[in-house]
This record gives structure tokens, sequence and C-alpha cells, in this order.
């Protein structure tokens, strides 16, 4: 069974900061890896979307990275904005699974 | 411009009752899904389809039941409300074959069951 685990829970930073939010999955048999934005008492918002075959993506500021081998994205926020402030989630599709399994979610705050 | 609503976006209800939350998207999407989202639990999947007619248990399947006549919708219904489904449900389509494309949401519908 697919599990998604995305550390630190919660992060606060100063506004400019690069930083980068983690996600690791346990099955590296993976098709694709999505990361999500949710603003509070909003639905989730996709930001990027990685096929098994490739290495990163980029949108803007953002750049998100996969390495299947070792079961981990990263999702990397260049000068981060007040308004970058959002829970950040990440879900994997692996076939033979159930649709996209999701982690619990990163709760991002830039402070101006 | 394309999009997934959800209605209603607030409901209150009693324990015992039936209640219907609505999606309804507009991309023309094979796959749509019902997940719930909770404190401490995070996104779980209820229910989702492939197409019209298909439906699936998701991992939180008991005490709801959905049914998929047209593309467009899929309704989710809880047979006899509990308080144990007070919630924020989410429903989401995407495009490609077995859910495995970039994945739409809607805004939500928080229910409470009193």
């Amino acid at each position: 069974k697919q599990e998604v685990t995305q550390i630190p829970a919660a992060l606060s930073v100063p506004e400019g900061e690069n930083l980068v939010l983690n996600c690791s999955f346990t099955d590296s048999a993976i098709y694709n890896l999505q990361w999500f934005r949710q603003d509070p008492g909003k639905g989730l918002t996709s930001l990027l979307l990685i096929q098994s075959s490739q290495r990163e993506q980029t949108s803007g500021r953002l750049n998100a990275s996969l390495d299947k081998s070792s079961g981990r994205s990263t999702l990397y926020i260049a000068a981060s904005q007040p308004g970058d402030s959002a829970t950040y989630l990440c879900a994997v599709f692996t076939p033979g699974n159930t649709p996209l399994v999701f982690g619990k979610g990163t709760r991002l705050s830039v402070i101006a | 411009d394309a999009e997934i609503t959800q209605s209603p976006r607030h409901k209150i209800t009693e324990t015992g009752r039936q209640v219907t939350l609505a999606c309804h998207q507009t991309w023309n999407h094979n796959n749509m899904f019902w997940y719930r989202q909770d404190l401490g639990h995070g996104l779980r999947l209820i229910h989702y389809s492939y197409g019209v007619q298909d439906t699936n248990k998701g991992e939180v399947s008991d005490g709801y039941s959905v049914s998929r006549s047209n593309t467009e919708d899929l309704p989710l219904t809880l047979e006899s409300a509990a308080s144990s489904q007070t919630s924020v449900y989410f429903c989401a389509s995407s495009e490609s074959r077995q859910g495995a494309g970039e994945l739409f949401f809607g805004e939500g519908s928080r229910l409470t069951v009193l």
C-alpha cells in the first residue's frame, strides 16, 4: 500500500527566503506525482505534475523535482512571499493502487 | 471557463437524515472523485468513477454511495448521516485514463451533522 509523508507538518520562514518542501513515498513504482496548494477554506489547486520519466518541472518561482528510486520529491519555492502562505500537499498515482494517495501537507507561513 | 462546482457549500443536518452533496464539472472529464478532509487525517478517498455507470469504493466508503448517470455529475449520498461524517467534502475530476492525469478540485462542501 502506497504511503505518502510530508515533513515538516508546518514551516515558518521570513519573506524572501528560498525554501524546500519535502514529500516521500514508500512505493517507487509511481506513474506521476502532483503538488497542490490549498488556501484556508478553499479547494486544492494543482501546481505541478511530474511524470515518472521526468526529473523536474518548473512553473515561475516553483520547481519540483522527483527521485523515484529514493521515493522522494521536493518543491522548491524561490524568493518566498507572504502570498505563498498556504498548505502544500503532494500526491502520487501508482498503477494498480487506488487513485492519488495524498500526504497530509506542509502548512507554510511566510512572514513579512 | 470549464470548472467544477459543488453544492451546497455549507450544510447542517441531523443524525439519521439522508444528505446528498452535488458535484458538477464542465470539462467533460471521465474521472471523478470524492474526498473528505479532516484534521489529522488529511484527504481520504470515499468513492470514485472512471466513467458513466462506473463506480468504485475508496478507503472510507462505509455510509456513503455515489451514482454516475452522466459524464458531468457525481452526487455523493450519505444514507443516514452520522456525527462522524462531519467533515469537509471535496469533489475532483481528471481526464487521463484510470485517474492518472492532473486533478482539479471543487471548492468543497462543509457538512455538520448534529
